[in-house]
């Protein structure tokens, strides 16, 4: 069972609003990850943190920003939201050494209207 | 650049027979590279690794072999059903980070 939670499930939002994706994990792993995934097409990174206080962008250019104040803890926020932002938005965290698998929570499905 | 393809976007077979996906990857050779599965609207869900010196793995009714020389991964499942039927995705790593292939989407006919 996936320890890793993301909230809300689905947010259907009007352009111009700040919103904040919430992501936390339970199993205590320093690197976590935001995709960003449009409906049948490949996944793109957008952020990633291998520990508290860092952050880095990803290979996709994105609009939003992260942080990692806890190690649980990787919200994603956009600051004035746009239709172009309409996607599903998925976190994934993994253990810091070795080959580990990302395991990835249910994801943000977002509607910017 | 770096570049990962997986075979044709999607693959339908019939209930009870093995499913084989490709993975080939060009302009590097990673030491492993692991499998997933994605269902509509949920994250991908890990299911194999497999290293450059592991010619092949099992886990229940899935085999992954790795071949660094053909630069290819095939991934198969065998007496498939239809409840394997998702999105397989390859992940070699970049660095610290994977990269996910475009992955092939499998639909198992009853």
């Amino acid at each position: 069972e996936a320890d890793i939670y993301q909230t809300p499930r689905y947010l259907v939002i009007g352009t111009g609003k700040k919103i904040t994706l919430e992501c936390s994990q339970t199993m205590g792993h320093d690197k976590m990850y935001w995709y960003q995934q449009d409906p049948g097409m490949e996944l793109h990174l957008i952020h990633y943190s291998y520990g508290v206080n860092s952050t880095e962008k990803g290979d996709l250019s994105s609009e939003s920003t992260v942080s990692r104040i806890r190690t649980e803890h990787f919200p994603l926020t956009l600051e004035s939201a746009r239709p172009s932002h309409t996607s599903q938005y998925l976190c994934a965290s993994r253990r810091g050494q070795g080959y580990s698998g990302y395991t990835f929570g249910s994801g943000t499905r977002l509607t910017v209207v | 650049s770096q570049k990962i393809e997986q075979n044709s976007e999607a693959l339908n077979i019939q209930e009870g027979k093995t499913a084989t996906l490709t993975c080939n990857y060009t302009n590097y050779s990673p030491a492993y590279l692991q499998w997933y599965r994605q269902d509509p609207g949920r994250g991908p869900v890990f299911l194999l690794l497999i290293r450059e010196n592991e010619k092949e793995k099992r886990k229940e009714r899935l085999k992954v072999t790795f071949d660094t020389t053909l630069k290819q991964s095939l991934f198969h499942i065998t007496a498939s059903q239809p409840a394997d039927s998702a999105t397989y995705l390859c992940a070699p790593p970049d660095g610290q980070n994977f990269v996910f292939g475009p992955g092939t989407r499998l639909s198992v006919l009853p």
